[in-house]
Parts: C-alpha cells; structure tokens; sequence
C-alpha cells in the first residue's frame, strides 16, 4: 500500500463549481499534513497546511480526520485559474514529506 | 516567490555521466530537502540536510549524495546516470522553528540520454 494516495483523476468541472479531493495515509504515526497546488512543468506550492480542527483560506477548506486517516481539500466557485494539480503531503516527526501522486484538477468556462 | 533558488533549470545528461544540482534555501532556512519528481508522479523524498549533517534519507541508492554548506545552500550529486534519473528535481527549504511547511525552488529538470 502506498504511504500516500489521492484519486488521480482528472476533475473537470465548469466554473463556479465545489469540489472535493480526499487523499489518505497509511502511517497513524503522521504529524502534519498539507495540500500543494502545482501547475504544469512548475514546483509546488504550498497552498495550506491542514490542522486537526479544519481551516479554511477564502474558497479553500482543508479537512482532517486522523482516525479514518484522510484529509480533504475542499473548493468553492471553482475559478479557471484553480486548474492545476493538488498534491496532498504528509509528514513524521522528521521532516521529510510523502506526497501523493496528484489529483488534476480543470475547470472549464 | 519562495525565495528558494536552484541551478542549473535544465541539463541534458548521457548515461553513466555524473551531475551536481545546486539549491540555495529561504533565508533563515537551515534545512533543506531534496525530491525527484518523474512525470505524472508526486515528489520522492531523496534525503534531507540539517545544519551539513544528512537528517534522513528515501529509498534510492548510494550514489544519489549530497552536500550542505555553512550557509545552508545544499548540492545534490547523482553518479553513474541511468535513464531513469530522468526528472525534476526539487529542493525544499525549512526551518523547524517554524513548523514544518517547506517550500520548494523551481527544480531542475535533468534529461538522461
């Protein structure tokens, strides 16, 4: 089983749109956990990290459940420039990240 | 920006070849960690320097090594290129004082012919 797992997809929804990726992790062990946005030929970037008790960034709201082992990313009103793809990450108490394998996300006029 | 710097941006590689990628961190990052990421894949961890000493390593073989320097700015050393070495390379800056979000550079995108 891979330490990290995201439906890869592709999501393409029109604008305006909600989505949602889900992403899980086999180690319980995990500390932290993130979402990573990352365009075509491009490093990612961080979009948010996820806490236990949820956040939300404007449209963006991440999701945490430790017992089912999961997080989620959640977008509102899906604009054209959200396209990209969305790379869940988690980490031990080292600093080294395991990522998944991307979820590609378009969003369409 | 990040402010997480990296050269060369691309490099064409033959087989059996050695390369030394380069990677300057955000400052007050004393952390740096380095990723392969192959085409349609999320990043691999390959190893992870804090203050010069090695803090970690992946799952990839002795001859992917590396350096950090006094200043935090980190090499990566691959020796005897296969053509699986082909991808982006990415190093990731950190600082365990501020949590644990690392940001990436722009990579460096290494063809091994």
């Amino acid at each position: 089983r891979k330490e990290v797992e995201q439906d890869p997809g592709p999501f393409n929804v029109p604008e305006g749109a909600t989505v949602a990726f889900n992403c899980t992790y086999s180690n319980s062990a995990s500390q932290s956990f993130f979402w990573y946005r990352q365009d075509c030929r491009k490093e990612p970037k961080l979009l948010m990290s996820v806490y236990s008790s949820g956040n939300e960034d404007g449209r963006f709201t991440a999701q945490l459940n430790r017992a089912s082992q999961y997080i989620s990313l959640l977008i509102r009103d899906s604009k054209l420039s959200d396209s990209a793809t969305y790379l869940c990450a988690v980490n031990l108490a080292s600093l080294d990240m395991r990522f998944g394998a991307g979820t590609r996300l378009t969003v369409k006029p | 920006e990040t402010g997480v710097t990296q050269s060369p941006t691309h490099l064409i590689k033959t087989r059996g070849q050695q390369v030394t990628l380069r990677c300057s961190s955000q400052s007050g990052h004393n952390t740096v960690s380095w990723y392969q990421q192959a085409l349609g894949q999320g990043p691999q961890f390959i190893f992870q320097y804090y203050r010069e000493e090695e803090n970690g390593r992946g799952n990839f073989p002795p001859r992917f090594s590396g350096l950090q320097f006094p200043n935090y700015s980190s090499e990566l050393n691959v020796n005897a290129l296969e053509l699986d070495d082909s991808a982006l390379y990415l190093c990731a800056s950190s600082s365990p004082g501020q949590g644990t979000e690392q940001y990436f550079g722009p990579g460096t995108r290494l063809t091994v012919t």
